[in-house]
């Protein structure tokens, strides 16, 4: 299993504001993920990040608006930028073998954002 | 494009009985994993449940059973003997066996526990 923790665990910012993210594992693993849950909304993947690479995005999301570090196997950062309302949500990062292994994902607690 | 769909915005059940979760999913796939997620009021994601889908045997974790119709393409989570810890939001989520794709996930049910 995989403990993980992010930091910070709420915010409240204000608009054209940008937020830095950070989430950090207990183990070295290869596959980071971010999602964005928004209000009463089921998680949607932002994008994969893996160490040595850049982020691969989701449909939908882009790297200007959020970008993504992976300096290492046990940690990476994830940027709201030039924040809106509209980015209100929780921020989760997750662990896992991914590509089809049918393993369990191991979640942070998540990050609450308001926007103001 | 795969889908997964959980009808069922909130439910509630009175504590030591039995409640059931529906989800169902949309793909042309034949190899798969079917999960089912719990989100407590804490946000952190618990995996309860999974199922392959090259399995006919319905898998179960103590009080948590999962009913799998491969042909229906449906995906139940039975929650025996509730108990006021099981309060939460639960995500069934479906991923493609042995293929990077992303893990998709529904949209959650609320489930309250009646003390």
């Amino acid at each position: 299993s995989a403990v993980i923790s992010q930091k910070p665990s709420r915010d409240i910012c204000q608009r054209g504001t940008s937020l830095t993210i950070q989430c950090q594992v207990d183990s070295q693993v290869t596959m980071m993920f971010w999602y964005r849950q928004q209000p009463g909304q089921s998680l949607t993947l932002i994008a994969t990040a893996n160490q040595g690479s850049e982020a691969t995005y989701e449909s939908g999301f882009v790297i200007d608006k959020f970008p993504i570090s992976r300096p290492n196997l046990t940690f990476s950062t994830l940027t709201v930028s030039n924040m809106s309302p509209e980015d209100s949500s929780i921020y989760l990062c997750s662990v896992g073998p991914g590509q089809g292994a049918g393993e369990t994902q191991y979640f942070g607690p998540g990050t609450r954002l308001l926007v103001l | 494009a795969q889908t997964v769909t959980q009808s069922q915005p909130e439910m509630s059940v009175q504590e030591a009985e039995t409640v059931t979760l529906s989800c169902t999913y949309d793909t042309s796939e034949s190899d798969y994993y079917l999960f089912w997620y719990k989100q407590p009021p804490s946000r952190q994601m618990i995996l309860v449940i999974r199922q392959e889908a090259y399995k006919q045997q319905n898998a179960t974790e103590n009080r948590f059973s999962v009913n799998f119709q491969k042909a229906a393409k449906s995906f139940s989570l039975k929650i025996s003997d509730s108990q006021l810890g099981d309060a939460a939001m639960y995500f069934c989520a479906y991923e493609v066996m042995n293929r990077d794709d992303k893990i998709i996930f529904g949209k959650g049910t609320r489930l309250h526990i009646l003390p």
